[in-house]
């Protein structure tokens, strides 16, 4: 049964830093990786997906990476931001079209 | 474009009563799912259709749940009879399938007393 883990649970940083969320996942064999974005009492907004074939995904400040035969992922976020701050989810499926499986998030707090 | 849309996005019940929340799917997209969130357990599936068909209802708590999509636009999840710990956030999201990402609602955020 695939197991997403993500360290840390809580991160607070002082505006303008780069920061680094890790996830990991238990079985490799995964179709591709979603990161999202949860802001309190909201939905979830997808951030970047990467497939199985890729390495990385970039948007804006915000880069991810994935190294699927060791199943970690890291979700980069340059010049950090107060209004970064919101819980972050990592989550993969097996195969294209099966539901996610989520890790339980890095709840993320940018100091201004 | 809309996304996905939930309703209600709150509902407060006593334990005992029938809950209903309702989602209505981005159009196009071929697979709904339904999962649930809590602080303990995190976001967890509960049961996922494609082309309006259940696929896999394992993540159904038990019985007291079920959930219905009568068509391409609409589905359903039945809470009857509710239990307090059925208090949590329950989304829907999409997808058009093929690895394309998911789409969430806004979520309902359900307690029940």
């Amino acid at each position: 049964k695939q197991e997403v883990t993500q360290i840390p649970a809580a991160l607070s940083v002082p505006e303008g830093e780069n920061l680094v969320l890790n996830c990991s996942f238990t079985d490799s064999a995964i179709y591709n990786l979603q990161w999202f974005r949860q802001d309190p009492g909201k939905g979830l907004t997808s951030l970047l997906l990467i497939q199985s074939s890729q390495r990385e995904q970039t948007s804006g400040r915000l880069n991810a990476s994935l190294d699927k035969s060791s199943g970690r992922s890291t979700l980069y976020i340059a010049a950090s931001q107060p209004g970064d701050s919101a819980t972050y989810l990592c989550a993969v499926v097996s195969s294209g079209n099966t539901p996610l499986v989520f890790g339980k998030g890095t709840r993320l707090s940018v100091i201004a | 474009d809309a996304g996905v849309i939930q309703s209600p996005r709150h509902e407060v019940t006593e334990m005992g009563q029938e809950v209903t929340l309702r989602c209505k799917p981005i159009s196009g997209h071929d697979y709904l799912f339904w999962y649930r969130q809590t602080m303990m357990r995190g976001l967890e599936l509960l049961i996922y259709f494609n082309n309006n068909v259940p696929i896999d209802d394992s993540g159904m708590p038990e019985d007291r749940f079920s959930a219905k999509m009568p068509n391409a636009s609409f589905s359903t999840l039945k809470i009857q009879p509710s239990e307090p710990r059925d208090s949590a956030v329950y989304f829907c999201a999409s997808t058009s399938g093929g690895g394309q990402p998911q789409h969430f609602g806004d979520g309902t955020r359900l307690s029940i007393l």
